[in-house]
């Protein structure tokens, strides 16, 4: 079975303050690694997806396949980073439904 | 390209009441997927469709709960007899027909009272 656990319900940084959302998955294949986020008012946008291995917003995320993680990082934080953050994991097999965590809601404090 | 959109944004229904909630996907987009959100949880799939077909529909609940994706016309996700239990968000998400990006619609939050 597949799942994706975030452990952290809530994360309270100051401003400028680096940032890691924690992301663990289990599944026996290859899957496929997503951040999602939600600002407020506004619906589930992608952020990042492991292939892309790009940097955006100035977030990064690493596929950690021995640790089974997919954490996501930034270096200093921004107020308009305060948002829900959710991992998710599709089996890399085609247009499968993707397994979200429960996300982490992150407040940036100023 | 609009987005996807889905309406109502808000539903309330009263136990016993059917439900009808809608998605239309992006312009271009073949793929229709919901998700079901209550509350303090992550999203949790439903149902997979792709026009007049439904592909994977293991997530849905076996009684009370179909969806369609005609044609002709935006998706629907029905719910018959509803209960205090099915209050929750629920979203949309489309792609189109290759291995790709899910946009999602903003949800429809339905309150059974």
């Amino acid at each position: 079975a597949q799942r994706v656990t975030q452990p952290e319900k809530l994360l309270s940084v100051f401003k400028g303050a680096p940032v890691e959302l924690k992301c663990n998955y289990s599944y026996s294949g290859s899957p496929e690694l997503f951040w999602y986020v939600q600002y407020s008012r506004q619906r589930l946008q992608l952020l990042l997806r492991h292939i892309s291995r790009e940097s955006i917003k100035g977030f990064t995320a690493d596929l950690n396949k021995g640790e089974t993680s997919f954490h996501l990082k930034k270096p200093f934080a921004q107020e308009e980073d305060s948002a829900m953050y959710y991992c998710a994991l599709r089996r890399n097999s085609g247009n499968t439904p993707l397994v979200f965590g429960k996300g982490t809601r992150l407040s940036v404090i100023a | 390209n609009a987005g996807v959109m889905q309406n109502p944004r808000h539903l309330v229904r009263r136990r016993g009441q059917e439900a009808r909630l809608r998605c239309s996907p992006m312009k271009g987009h073949s793929h229709v997927y919901w998700y079901r959100q209550l509350p303090e949880e992550g999203l949790k799939f439903m149902v997979y469709l792709q026009k007049e077909n439904i592909i994977d529909e293991s997530g849905m609940p076996k009684e009370r709960f179909s969806a369609e994706f005609p044609k002709e016309g935006p998706s629907i996700l029905r719910i018959q007899q509803v209960v205090r239990g099915d209050s929750a968000a629920y979203f949309c998400a489309s792609s189109p027909g290759h291995p790709s990006e899910q946009y999602f619609g903003p949800g429809t939050r339905l309150t059974v009272t």
